[in-house]
């Protein structure tokens, strides 16, 4: 059981290339996450899903998007990085029912640079 | 809208002694969880402990204890007989029933634990 992992750990791009970050969970979670993290900042929410199929806008989804094709696995995607998504980026995943919807388990979470 | 706020940046403790970090929130919502979690310098983020706004006895995990104020929207976190492997940054966060899919982390307090 390896919880959530998250693919790559490091990535150097430069402005206007674009990259995918995969995140995986093998515990059976309906939904899944993804945050950006930037120094003296807590952690943001991107996008998240609440299912197979589904997707939703989070606090900063602009310049990203998500697809959840699998339950297992949900992509981040960067068409055109800029600098300015700089940031180390941590998936998450929880159950659907409640209450341990609320408890999210993290990925080891993925630092990307933007030349 | 909903916010956390962390005051304490940077925190320092001595080897087994005690140390309280301090959390205060802002919601409207009655009914909501809330977490402590830890990150250390590998990044993965890790749950410490987890409290329901609807329970008045404090969570307690082992060495760490929460003092919630429901009043007072604070929500601190005690951490007893501190080990070096305590050395994180933690964050403060809240989900809300009628905000299900999203947490609000605070921008965190790096705790040093000295030998």
């Amino acid at each position: 059981n390896a919880g959530v992992t998250q693919t790559p750990k490091f990535r150097v791009l430069k402005t206007g290339q674009s990259m995918t970050l995969l995140c995986a969970q093998d515990m059976n979670h309906e939904y899944m996450y993804w945050y950006r993290q930037d120094p003296g900042m807590g952690l943001r929410l991107i996008h998240y899903s609440v299912g197979e199929g589904t997707t939703a806008k989070g606090e900063v989804p602009d310049g990203y998007n998500v697809s959840r094709l699998k339950k297992q696995n949900f992509l981040l995607g960067l068409e055109s990085a800029a600098p300015s998504q700089t940031s180390v980026y941590f998936c998450a995943s929880s159950q659907r029912t409640i209450p341990n919807r609320d408890t999210q388990y993290f990925g080891p979470g993925t630092r990307l640079t933007v030349l | 809208a909903q916010t956390v706020t962390q005051s304490q940046p940077e925190m320092s403790v001595q080897e087994a002694e005690t140390v309280t970090l301090s959390c205060t929130y802002d919601t409207s919502e009655s009914n909501y969880y809330l977490f402590w979690y830890k990150q250390p310098p590998s990044r993965q983020m890790i749950l410490v402990i987890r409290q329901e706004a609807y329970k008045q006895q404090n969570a307690t995990e082992n060495r760490f204890s929460v003092n919630f104020q429901k009043a007072a929207k604070s929500f601190s976190l005690k951490i007893s007989d501190s080990q070096l492997g305590d050395t994180a940054m933690y964050f403060c966060a809240f989900i809300t029933s009628n905000t299900g899919n999203q947490f609000y982390f605070g921008t965190g307090t790096s705790l040093t634990v000295i030998p």
